[in-house]
């Protein structure tokens, strides 16, 4: 089945970039989504990109997607206490846009 | 703010009893989606409703059931409840053809 695996952890110094890596396992996978979640909220959808692109820039957010080895990073520029959370990658498909979700990576910004 | 709802935002039951969680999606978003969200893991697709149907289901058993109503609106409902059932379980609503899907901020529940 499918199987999307990240790093637990992550710590950097506010200014920094920040950069966390997701590798997914399914091959149908046509969109790579990136969410952000606070202690105790649901899931703030951060940006996502089709699978037909290997990068895509939004403000401070960078993703780049290596379709060859499954690998879908997450580039945060200028790293803010306030980016402090976990983030969770996921890949969906067409079919029924069922997510499926990587365990999460906790980003630790230390001022 | 994503615009979907959730009630209610906790919920202590006990095991063997039956709960039902509510989510009313974005205006406009005719899909809603539940997860399952155990705590320190990632969250696992438990169903998908559209037109009032059941679209996908996950590896859950029969017990987890759910609801479509015509205003979009959705219902997750878990009977004879486990210990291992609790969890934070989220909702996701969003428009078939539109791959952006929003979360509202789950219902945390407790079962002892």
């Amino acid at each position: 089945g499918e199987d999307v695996e990240q790093s637990l952890f992550l710590s950097v110094r506010e200014g920094d970039s920040s950069v966390i890596n997701c590798t997914y396992t399914d091959s149908s996978s046509t969109y790579l989504y990136w969410y952000k979640q606070e202690p105790g909220a649901g899931l703030q959808l951060l940006t996502y990109i089709f699978s037909n692109m290997d990068m895509k820039q939004d403000q401070r957010l960078t993703v780049l997607l290596n379709k060859k080895d499954k690998h879908l990073s997450l580039r945060i520029a200028d790293t803010q206490t306030g980016d402090s959370a976990i983030y969770f990658c996921a890949e969906g498909s067409n079919a029924g846009n069922m997510l499926t979700f990587g365990g999460g990576t906790r980003l630790m910004v230390k001022p | 703010e994503t615009g979907v709802t959730q009630s209610p935002t906790h919920l202590i039951k006990t095991r063997g009893q039956q709960v039902t969680l509510r989510c009313s999606s974005q205006s406009g978003h005719n899909t809603v989606s539940w997860y399952q969200q155990a705590l320190g893991q990632g969250p696992q697709f438990i169903f998908q409703y559209y037109r009032e149907e059941e679209n996908g289901r996950g590896n859950f058993p029969p017990r987890f059931s759910g609801l479509q109503f015509p205003n979009y609106s959705s219902e997750l409902n878990v009977n004879a409840l486990e210990l291992d059932d609790s969890a934070l379980y989220l909702c996701a609503s969003l428009n078939t053809g539109v791959n952006e899907q929003y979360f509202g901020p789950g219902t945390r529940l407790t079962v002892t």
